[in-house]
């Protein structure tokens, strides 16, 4: 199966900053997920996006099928960000997704 | 309702016994997945169905952990003769159908065996 590096594994932020988590793959995917876990453990779907770029809010992600990653940006940071971010990608039209590590997210005021 | 659901939230069992932990998909969701989290750690893949099929098992630990989804909508994740290791969150999530597999996720079920 596809192996799935998030990159870093943690980060401590200010608030009001901007970042970069990324989501490398072994193998190519056909479908990506980006997710914020809260602290509660409630999953939350932030893209779906096996290509090319999307923006909501003060979040965007851009994937690149044929390189194999993937990047969310973060700008202007508040507290409510915190929390561990995931990918996950599916390796064919159907079935597993395999998730990465998690970034570990900490906004400080 | 509108997401996913399960049941119970929190299970505290003794080692030894069997529990049953439920999902309840997005309606009209045709794929459903089992995953597992310890403290701490990310996702491992459980189980996939596709409607009342399970053609991805390959997760699943051992023998002790089956599943079974019926009708197309919910599904019961089974672990007989609980082991310590076993205590994590259980996640479910669905996905509309084949090629187009955003997944959502449910609360979870907690379980701490003793």
């Amino acid at each position: 199966g596809i192996q799935v590096e998030q990159s870093p594994p943690d980060l401590i932020l200010q608030e009001g900053a901007n970042s970069t988590l990324r989501c490398n793959f072994s193998d190519s995917v056909n479908n990506l997920q980006w997710f914020h876990q809260n602290p509660w453990g409630q999953l939350i779907n932030l893209f779906y996006i096996p290509s090319g770029t999307k923006q909501n809010g003060r979040l965007s992600a851009t994937t690149v099928a044929t390189e194999r990653y993937s990047l969310l940006y973060i700008s202007s940071s508040q507290t409510t960000d915190s929390g561990v971010y995931f990918c996950a990608g599916q390796a064919d039209s159907w079935g597993k997704f395999q998730f990465g590590a998690g970034t570990q997210v900490v906004v400080t005021p | 309702g509108a997401g996913v659901s399960q049941s119970p939230s929190n299970k505290v069992t003794e080692k030894g016994k069997d529990v049953e932990l439920r999902c309840d998909p997005i309606s009209g969701h045709t794929a459903l997945y089992w995953y597992r989290q310890s403290l701490g750690q990310g996702l491992e893949f459980l189980i996939y169905f596709q409607g009342n099929s399970a053609p991805d098992k390959s997760g699943l630990p051992s023998d002790r952990f089956s599943a079974e989804r019926t009708g197309g909508s919910v599904s019961t994740l089974t672990i007989q003769r609980t082991q310590q290791e076993d205590s994590a969150v259980y996640l479910c999530a669905s996905s509309l159908k084949r090629g187009y597999n955003e997944q959502f996720f449910g609360p979870g079920t907690r379980l701490t065996v003793l």
